[in-house]
């Protein structure tokens, strides 16, 4: 059973700063991988998605790098802004009919 | 494209009432997941559907919880007898397929029991 894992489970960094959030899996069978941010009561927004066979995906301040070997992700975000204060989830498809499976997610606070 | 869209965006209910969560896929997608988020815990994964069929339901409650994906219409949520546990965020996402595609999500119905 495909089991997801983040680190740390929250951030607090000033404005500016460059970080790195973490994301561990179990099983290193992927299809692909997917990071998506949540506002507080609000729904999921994709951020990247890395297939399998990728090893880093990259959106304006954004880097998602996959090592599928050894069951890793980071999401790297450059120059952080308090406007990117979110809980960002992490989360793996592990076969084709398998749904994708959620972290429960780092809370990042961006202060200014 | 008016992504997926989920209705009720919040639902009070009494206990023992019915509750109806519906979900409209983006256009194109024929794939249907539902997910649950209770406070302060991660995303757990219900029921997964395509057109009129049942992919997956490991994740959904034996008894009282219900979905279809009907071949017209959104994809429908029903909980019956509702209680107050049941008070949650409910997601739905669509896909136009599997392994490849990313899922995109709705913004949730946040559902309360009084």
């Amino acid at each position: 059973k495909q089991e997801v894992t983040q680190i740390p489970a929250a951030l607090s960094v000033p404005e500016g700063e460059n970080l790195v959030l973490n994301c561990s899996f179990t099983d290193s069978a992927i299809y692909n991988l997917q990071w998506f941010r949540q506002d507080p009561g609000k729904g999921l927004t994709s951020l990247l998605l890395i297939q399998s066979s990728q090893r880093e995906q990259t959106s304006g301040r954004l880097n998602a790098s996959l090592d599928k070997s050894s069951g890793r992700s980071t999401l790297y975000i450059a120059a952080s802004q308090p406007g990117d204060s979110a809980t960002y989830l992490c989360a793996v498809v592990s076969s084709g009919n398998t749904p994708l499976v959620f972290g429960k997610g780092t809370r990042l606070s961006v202060i200014a | 494209n008016a992504g997926v869209m989920q209705n009720p965006r919040h639902l009070v209910r009494r206990r023992g009432q019915e509750a109806r969560l519906r979900c409209s896929p983006m256009k194109g997608h024929s794939h249907v997941y539902w997910y649950r988020q209770l406070p302060e815990e991660g995303l757990k994964f219900m029921v997964y559907l395509q057109k009129e069929n049942i992919i997956d339901e490991s994740g959904m409650p034996k008894e009282r919880f219900s979905a279809e994906f009907p071949k017209e219409g959104p994809s429908i949520l029903r909980i019956q007898q509702v209680v107050r546990g049941d008070s949650a965020a409910y997601f739905c996402a669509s896909s136009p397929g599997t392994t490849s595609y990313g899922y995109t999500f709705g913004s949730g119905t946040r559902l309360t029991v009084v």
